[in-house]
């Protein structure tokens, strides 16, 4: 089946830095990819839609220039959350679709901690 | 916007079925989706439903009524493992493309 990866797994990292969240299709190619955050005990919320070469499609009330996304090849979206604060500390999960199947698949997350 | 509904818990004993039951409220419905979640991992896929009826697959059933906005999951057999949070999801072409859109999931403890 499809696979598709996320690194790393989990980070802390002090606020006022930054942190890249890498996700990656492993056997498959994948021409969009989401990104969704999870506070504990809540769903899933859509972040953004991020579709090879293109520019990532941002979901009301998340701020473009504080999540950077970068879908640069048909494998690889990359994440990169500017300027942490404690308030960012949240479970970061990718899906990729393939374009063909209705199915999304989902990374394993990355818990990101700001201290 | 999408309005998604579900209850938040539900208890149930081992061996038992249980139904979990997903209101929605779309502008483009293009499909609704229920994952499993356990705690601290990434949602794996159940079911998928796109046209009104019944889909089955092993211990787990879909239902979909798109007139009434309506889907549940249907459960049997119930195991300890099943302990998790389920969540509905729908996918509206007119709100956000191929992405879904998830409801806050219903929390589901199974006991012995």
């Amino acid at each position: 089946g499809a696979v598709v990866s996320q690194h790393p797994s989990w980070v802390i990292c002090k606020s006022g830095t930054s942190v890249k969240i890498e996700c990656r299709s492993l056997d498959f190619q994948a021409t969009t990819m989401f990104w969704y955050r999870q506070f504990p005990k809540q769903s899933l919320m859509l972040m953004a839609t991020s579709n090879e070469g293109s520019k990532a499609t941002y979901e009301q009330g998340v701020e473009k220039d504080k999540f950077l996304i970068n879908h640069a090849s048909l494998t690889l979206s990359t994440l990169t959350v500017t300027s942490a604060h404690p308030e960012d500390s949240s479970f970061y999960i990718c899906s990729a679709n393939d374009g063909s199947s209705y199915e999304q698949y989902f990374g394993p997350g990355t818990r990101l901690t700001v201290t | 916007g999408q309005n998604i509904d579900q209850p938040t818990e539900m208890t149930a004993t081992e061996g038992a079925i249980v139904q979990i039951n997903c209101t929605y409220q779309t502008s483009g419905f293009n499909g609704l989706f229920w994952y499993q979640q356990h705690a601290g991992e990434a949602p794996t896929f159940l079911s998928y439903n796109v046209l009104d009826g019944l889909e089955e697959k092993g211990r787990f059933s879909s239902f979909l009524s798109r007139s009434k906005g309506y889907s549940y999951l249907l459960l049997k057999e119930l195991q300890m493992k099943d302990s998790a949070s389920y969540l509905c999801a729908v996918r509206d072409w007119e709100q956000a493309g191929t992405a879904l859109i998830f409801g806050k999931g219903t929390t589901l403890s199974v006991s012995s």
